[in-house]
C-alpha cells in the first residue's frame, strides 16, 4: 500500500496568514491526489482534487500544487471558518489511502 | 441534490455481524462508483472499500477483506457493507461517500453521508 504522510499534524496561525500543508506519498501518484476539509462532529468535505483542481463551491483562498510525491494545500488567507482538520487521500493506487491529517487553529 | 443516508450502525459483540446500508438520491446511482470510509474515535480516516457503478468490481482494505463485502443494488439505489467477524478495532463512524469519476474507484470522493457508528464490544 502507499503511505501518505502530513505536516505539521497540527498548526496554530492568525487570521490572515497564508498556510501551507505538506503530504508526501511512499512513491509517485502522478496527479491523483484530494484535499478533503473535516469539522467536529461533521463529514469530510472535498476541497481540492486532482492535485489541483478547486471543488466547485469551495473558496478560492485555498490551492494546490503538487506532483509525482510532493503535494501542498495553501489557504492564501486564513479565515475563522478554517478551523478544521485537513486530509489528503491518493487514489492512485488501492488502497486509496489517506493521510493522518492536519489540524488548523485559529490563534 | 446528492443525499447519501447511512443506517444499520449499533452496538455488536466481538465476533458479530452488522449490515450498513446506504441510501442514494440527486444523481444517476449506477453511473458511479461507491466507497465506504470509516473513522475510528478521534482518529483519521481510513478508505474501507469501493465497488464500481456496475457492480461488477471491488475492492478492500488490507484490514477488511475477507471478512467485510460491498455490494450494491441499482434497483433501489442502494449500498451495503455486511461486516462479519467483527473486531473491538471495527469501531468507527462509517461514512458512504460517491465518487466524482463514472463507474471509476480511481477518483475523489465529492459527496459524503453523515456517517454511522459501529460500537464493537462486549
Amino acid at each position: 500500500d502507499i503511505q501518505m504522510t502530513q505536516s505539521p499534524s497540527t498548526l496554530s496561525a492568525s487570521v490572515g496568514d497564508r498556510v501551507t500543508i505538506t503530504c508526501r506519498a511512499s512513491q509517485s501518484i502522478t496527479r491523483w491526489l484530494a484535499w478533503y476539509q473535516q469539522k467536529p462532529g461533521k463529514a469530510p468535505n472535498l476541497l481540492i482534487y486532482e492535485t489541483s483542481s478547486l471543488e466547485s463551491g469551495v473558496p478560492s483562498r485555498f490551492s494546490g500544487s503538487g506532483s509525482g510525491t510532493d503535494f501542498t494545500l495553501t489557504i492564501s488567507a486564513l479565515q475563522p471558518d478554517d478551523s478544521a482538520t485537513y486530509y489528503c487521500q491518493q487514489y492512485n493506487t488501492y488502497s486509496f489511502t489517506f493521510g493522518p491529517g492536519t489540524k488548523v487553529d485559529i490563534k | 441534490e446528492v443525499q447519501l443516508v447511512e443506517s444499520g450502525g449499533g452496538l455488536v459483540q466481538p465476533g458479530g455481524s452488522l449490515r450498513l446500508s446506504c441510501a442514494a438520491s440527486g444523481f444517476t446511482f449506477s453511473n458511479y462508483a461507491m466507497t465506504w470510509v470509516r473513522q475510528a474515535p478521534g482518529k483519521g480516516l481510513e478508505w474501507v472499500s469501493c465497488i464500481r457503478g456496475r457492480g461488477d468490481d471491488s475492492y478492500y482494505a488490507d484490514s477488511v477483506r475477507g471478512r467485510f463485502t460491498i455490494s450494491r443494488d441499482n434497483s433501489q439505489n442502494t449500498l451495503s457493507l455486511q461486516m462479519n467477524s467483527l473486531r473491538a478495532e471495527d469501531t468507527a463512524v462509517y461514512y458512504c461517500a460517491k465518487t466524482r469519476g463514472t463507474n471509476s474507484c480511481g477518483s475523489e470522493l465529492n459527496s459524503w453521508g453523515q456517517g454511522i457508528l459501529v460500537i464493537v464490544s462486549s
